[in-house]
């Protein structure tokens, strides 16, 4: 089964630090690797995205860094805020979306 | 624009019963999903429509889920007979097939199965 491994299970940061997600994948043959928010009782929303040809994408406070030879990618979010505070997914795409375990963050205010 | 409608937002069944839940995606698209979200787990797709084809259905148990899309539209997924390992959360998603799109998906905000 096609896997991807995401790392910390949970993270807790203070107000202003940065908060990274790592996750990483074995399949070379994914070609869209998106991050996704959840809040409790809603469904997950798209946060940020990048393809494997780009080893960085950065959206305000929000940055993928993407490493191909190491098959590894992970978000950081810069200035973390208590509304930050969401469990998030990292996940990868051939044809389908294969999601990874999730991170709950918790930002201390 | 109106997002991806879902009910039930709750449901609590005994094993052995029957259950359905009701996905309404956003105007236009083509694409829908139905995943499943066990707690603290990440969504796992059970199947993806194209219009009212299926692309994608090889995690759905056939023993008992079945999930239909008449008319290209909305799209119904059924749990028939429930078992207790079918607690989860059942998200619906969309996505616009249109050439040059992002192809990002939508999601609802999920039905809450508990099999008691």
């Amino acid at each position: 089964q096609q896997q991807v491994k995401q790392s910390p299970q949970s993270l807790i940061v203070q107000k202003g630090g940065i908060s990274i997600i790592n996750c990483a994948y074995e399949n070379t043959a994914f070609d869209y690797f998106p991050w996704y928010q959840q809040f409790p009782g809603k469904g997950p929303a798209l946060l940020i995205a990048i393809r494997p040809d780009v080893s960085e994408k950065k959206e305000g406070r929000f940055t993928i860094s993407f490493n191909k030879s190491a098959k590894q990618f992970s978000l950081h979010i810069m200035d973390s805020q208590p509304g930050d505070s969401a469990t998030y997914f990292c996940a990868a795409r051939e044809g389908k979306l294969t999601f990874g375990q999730g991170t709950i963050l918790t930002v201390h205010p | 624009e109106a997002g991806v409608a879902q009910s039930p937002r709750y449901k609590i069944i005994e094993k052995r019963q029957s259950v359905a839940f009701w996905c309404n995606p956003i105007s236009g698209h083509a694409t829908l999903y139905w995943y499943q979200q066990i707690l603290g787990q990440g969504p796992k797709l059970l199947i993806q429509f194209q219009n009212n084809g299926v692309v994608d259905d090889s995690q759905l148990p056939k023993d008992r889920f079945s999930a239909e899309r008449l008319k290209g539209v909305d799209s119904t997924l059924k749990i028939q007979p429930a078992k207790l390992e079918d607690s989860a959360v059942y998200l619906c998603a969309s996505s616009s097939s249109r050439q040059g799109s992002s192809y990002e998906q939508y999601f609802g905000p999920g039905t809450r199965l508990t099999v008691t």
